[in-house]
């Protein structure tokens, strides 16, 4: 099926390294997606990785994909309280129009 | 600049009322999507339409109607048979889903209330 899942909360400390973890069902993805979400707004778009990468860097961003355990996750480096926010991750079939979503991580940063 | 936009911000609905959420994007993306956002929840798959005059059903699409007799525009109706309305509803579009790197791009959502 579609099944995307993530863990629902993830609390650190400001300065901390974050890992929101993602795991899917459908191999079929070209690509993964991460996606960042405010209080009242639409996503945005964070980052992406190719289905043959197992790895990404941008910034403070680290998307790892292990694609026989169907599990991805982005970690944030030098977590800052700007991050706090709802992360989801994003796995469309390839040849299907049908973008489903995880239920998303909500992250809390603490100073 | 090229973007989705969703409107209006703010709704509120009577009970038995029909209301209608615009979403227009000026991307010039093939499929476009409705999702549904309850509090402390992820998205939830209302419609979906890949090409014009074509849509199909997500996971929750009873009680919802939508059109899609343009490229640019997809609008969602929420009809008096949605017994729970009161919700964040986005729209979203993307480029055919394939090979090819298709990021979605998310309206800003419509908040929906019933009053």
């Amino acid at each position: 099926g579609e099944d995307v899942e993530q863990s629902l909360f993830l609390s650190v400390r400001e300065g901390d390294s974050s890992v929101i973890n993602c795991t899917y069902t459908d191999s079929s993805s070209t690509y993964l997606y991460w996606y960042k979400q405010e209080p009242g707004a639409g996503l945005q778009l964070l980052t992406y990785i190719f289905s043959n990468m197992d790895m990404k860097q941008d910034q403070r961003l680290t998307v790892l994909l292990n694609k026989k355990d169907k599990h991805l996750s982005l970690r944030i480096a030098d977590t800052q309280t700007g991050d706090s926010a709802i992360y989801f991750c994003a796995a469309p079939k390839r040849n299907f129009n049908k973008f489903y979503f995880g239920s998303g991580t909500k992250l809390n940063v603490k100073p | 600049d090229g973007g989705i936009t969703q409107s209006p911000k703010y709704l509120f609905r009577k009970e038995g009322q029909n209301v209608t959420l615009s979403c227009e994007q000026n991307l010039n993306h093939d499929a476009m999507y409705w999702y549904r956002q309850d509090p402390g929840q992820g998205l939830r798959l209302i419609y979906y339409s890949q090409i014009v005059n074509d849509f199909q059903k997500g996971d929750i699409a009873e009680g919802y109607s939508v059109s899609r007799e343009k490229k640019e525009s997809f609008p969602l109706t929420v009809t008096s048979a949605q017994k729970n309305p009161t919700a964040f509803y986005l729209c979203a579009s993307t480029f055919a889903v394939g090979v090819r790197n298709t990021e979605a791009f998310f309206g800003q959502g419509t908040r929906l209330t019933v009053v």
